[in-house]
C-alpha cells in the first residue's frame, strides 16, 4: 500500500532532550516536507527537500534539523526540544514539485508534548 | 511571498444546507491550487486540485471549486451537506515557480448539525 510511515505518533518529552521523529514513505517520490499544525495558524512549513542531500527551510525552521540520505527517509531532529515545539507534526511527500503529479501525501501525523 | 486567506474560521451548517467557503491567494504567477480535509483525528486527505484548464474543478464526495483567476479565488462548494462532512478544510496553493512550496490556508472547522 503506497503510504507515508511517521513514528512516534504519539511523544511526550522534557525541555532539552534531543528527539527524531522519522518519516518514511514507499512511493519512489522525490520531494518531501515536515509541516507543524497549530490551532488557528493551518500548517505551517518547517523544512522541504527535493531529492536526496538538497534540504531547505520553510516557513518556521528554528529548533529543527532534517537530513535526506535516503530518497524514502526524512526524519525531522529535535536537538533540544522547547515547550513552544508542543504541536502536531505532519509528514508529507509528492512524486515531484511542478507540472501535474505535485500533490502531497500526509502521514497520520505525530502529536509531541515538550514539558 | 505567496499566501492563502481563508476567512471563515468556523461555520455551522444543518444537514442538507449547501456550502461555501471561501479561499483567496495572493500570488503573482502560475499556481496550483488545492483543497485538504482533515476528518477528525486523522491527517489530510486531497479533496481536489486545480492544475490548468476547466477552471470548475470536481473533487471526491461531491464537491467542487471554482477557480477564479481575476479574483484570485478558489472557493468550495458542495451543494448538499451531510453530518460525514464535519471537518477542518484547508485551502492550499504551490507555485510553479520558485521555491515552490505549498503554502496552507488557516484551515476552516466545519460543523454539520444533524
Amino acid at each position: 500500500e503506497a503510504q507515508v510511515t511517521q513514528n512516534p505518533r504519539y511523544l511526550i518529552t522534557v525541555t532539552g532532550k534531543k528527539l527524531t521523529v522519522t518519516c518514511s514513505q514507499n512511493m519512489n517520490h522525490e520531494y518531501m516536507s515536515w509541516y507543524r499544525q497549530d490551532p488557528g495558524l493551518g500548517l505551517r512549513q518547517i523544512y522541504y527537500s527535493m531529492n536526496v542531500e538538497v534540504t531547505d527551510k520553510g516557513d518556521v525552521p528554528e529548533g529543527y534539523k532534517v537530513s535526506r540520505k535516503e530518497k524514502r527517509n526524512f526524519p525531522l531532529i529535535l536537538e533540544s526540544p522547547s515547550p513552544n515545539q508542543t504541536s502536531l507534526y505532519f509528514c508529507a511527500s509528492s512524486l515531484r514539485t511542478s507540472g501535474t503529479y505535485n500533490e502531497q501525501f500526509f502521514g497520520p501525523g505525530t502529536r509531541l508534548t515538550v514539558l | 511571498a505567496q499566501s492563502v486567506s481563508q476567512h471563515n474560521h468556523h461555520v455551522i451548517l444543518s444537514e442538507a444546507a449547501s456550502l461555501e467557503l471561501g479561499c483567496n491567494y495572493s500570488y503573482g504567477g502560475t499556481v496550483n491550487l488545492f483543497w485538504y480535509v482533515q476528518y477528525p483525528g486523522q491527517h489530510l486527505q486531497l479533496l481536489l486540485k486545480y492544475f490548468s484548464g476547466d477552471p470548475l474543478v470536481k473533487g471526491i464526495k461531491g464537491f467542487e471549486a471554482e477557480f477564479i483567476k481575476s479574483k484570485f479565488s478558489f472557493n468550495l462548494r458542495k451543494p448538499s451537506v451531510q453530518w460525514s462532512d464535519t471537518a477542518e478544510y484547508f485551502c492550499a496553493v504551490i507555485s510553479n515557480f520558485g521555491n515552490e512550496k505549498l503554502t496552507f490556508g488557516t484551515g476552516t472547522r466545519l460543523t454539520i448539525i444533524p
